[in-house]
């Protein structure tokens, strides 16, 4: 039962434009949303994440919104840089937060971004 | 302030073996899970640690165990090895009030 998906394996996009990565999830008990870049061999880099809460969530180049009616979250990248480069994934937690909580990331299959230069 | 340590980056064992992996979280970090990561099944959750104590546990056969000390490193061990346990292991640790999880760079287990 795939709970996180993100339906697209691949994106190629222009250096300067905006790259939009995208992930369904099913399981209406996550509250916490996460995106991670991840380059081979390493582990991944946490980017940006939103709470259940809230709708958008901006940091510099890097927007998350939130859809929950629909399910749907999407990271945002504006301009895109080559160094973006990198396999992104979703990830989602069901525990609320906080020193107490249990932390189980249940992760998306990941997207292959390649920004061109 | 130093991120998540694992050792070792590189481990070749034979099936049947055992295998212990070590994780060093983020200084003054408390939760630790553990993720296993293969081309097939994509990240999976192992398990989590917080103050000692076993609090999350993933879909693993009992092979896989862990434990985390009172200075919040964490040990995962594998016993019996399977050539399907080849894998890239990461561990990740959080801060008590955060959701984010950081990652270490891994373990990359070859088993022939």
């Amino acid at each position: 039962d795939q709970q996180v998906k993100q339906n697209s394996p691949s994106l190629s996009v222009q250096e300067g434009r905006i790259s939009i990565l995208n992930c369904d999830y099913t399981n209406s008990m996550f509250d916490y949303f996460l995106w991670y870049k991840k380059y081979p061999a390493e582990g991944p880099t946490f980017l940006i994440s939103i709470s259940s809460i809230k709708d958008k969530n901006e940091d510099g180049r890097f927007t998350v919104f939130l859809n929950k009616s629909a399910k749907h979250l999407s990271l945002h990248i504006v301009p895109s840089q080559p160094g973006d480069s990198a396999v992104y994934f979703c990830a989602a937690s069901a525990y609320g937060g906080g020193e107490t909580s249990g932390s189980r990331l249940t992760f998306g299959e990941g997207t292959q971004l390649t920004v061109n230069p | 302030k130093a991120g998540v340590t694992q050792t070792p980056r590189y481990l070749i064992k034979t099936r049947g073996q055992q295998v212990t992996l070590s994780c060093s979280p983020i200084s003054g970090h408390r939760s630790v899970s553990w993720y296993q990561q293969t081309p097939g099944q994509g990240l999976q959750f192992l398990f989590e640690y917080f103050s000692e104590t076993q609090r999350n546990k993933g879909n693993f056969p009992g092979r896989f165990s862990g434990r985390q000390f009172s200075n919040s490193r964490s040990e995962m061990n594998v016993s019996t090895l399977e050539l399907g346990d080849s894998a890239l292991y990461l561990c990740a640790s959080r801060h008590g009030a955060g959701n984010e999880a950081f990652f270490g760079q891994g373990t990359r287990l070859t088993v022939v």
